[in-house]
């Protein structure tokens, strides 16, 4: 079964860019059957979805976010990453990638998630 | 992008049952049958209970069942035991443009 792992820097000064990376294993990012997502999930509250992409290259943003974002996708390391630009803390929060089940939109597979802290 | 509603928080005693609702509108729960559930035990990854409104993944027990009517989702938990107590979040496809919403999340206790 598919597996995922976070990476990436844990402190992100403000205005700047995160980046994070998602390693794909028991499966391959070259799979139809999913799209590779970002989650995340400030301190304390909920999840909110930030985007996701096909092996293929189509992507789709949350569009509160979508300004700001990028998620791209190597399928030949079986990887794929976010970008998020001009960062404030309103920014600091878990952030999980997960494989999304291209025919029924539900998040089959979670990484374990990484905590990324902009300070104020 | 607004989050489907959920109550906050929800309580039973073990063997009890509990619904969690999902309320959403005509452009995503209301409008498509692609409505997930999630658990999340504290510092945990959120992991997939029900999909497509009322199927389980092969290991969710069958306590756990899903059903939608109109713009309103619900997950039911049966048979309430300790370890279901976690927060819940629901998800609703919305469409090409904003594509995944989710609930606010609901905690729920076990008495």
């Amino acid at each position: 079964q598919v597996q995922l792992q976070e990476s990436g820097p844990g402190l992100v000064k403000p205005s700047e860019t995160l980046s994070l990376t998602c390693t794909v294993s028991g499966g391959s990012a070259s799979s139809g059957s999913y799209y590779w997502s970002w989650i995340r999930q400030p301190p304390g509250k909920g999840l909110e979805w930030i985007g996701y992409i096909y092996y293929s290259g189509f992507t789709s943003y949350n569009p509160s976010l979508k300004s700001r974002v990028t998620i791209s996708v190597d399928t030949s390391k079986d990887q794929f990453s976010l970008n998020l630009t001009s960062v404030t803390a309103a920014d600091t929060a878990m952030y999980y990638c997960a494989a999304v089940g291209v025919s029924d939109y539900s998040f089959d597979y979670w990484g374990q998630g990484t905590v990324v802290t902009v300070p104020s | 992008q607004s989050t489907l509603t959920q109550p906050r928080s929800v309580s039973g005693s073990p063997g009890q049952s509990v619904t969690i609702s999902c309320t959403g509108t005509t452009s995503d729960v209301g409008a498509y049958s692609y409505v997930s559930w999630y658990q999340q035990h504290p510092g945990k990854a959120p992991k997939l209970m029900i999909y497509d409104v009322d199927r389980r993944p092969s290991g969710v027990p069958d306590r756990f069942s899903g059903s939608k009517s109109g713009d309103t989702a619900s997950l039911t938990i049966s048979g309430l035991q300790a370890e279901d107590e976690a927060d819940y979040y629901c998800c609703s496809y919305a469409g090409t443009y904003t594509r995944e919403v989710f609930g606010g999340g609901t905690k729920l206790t076990v008495l």
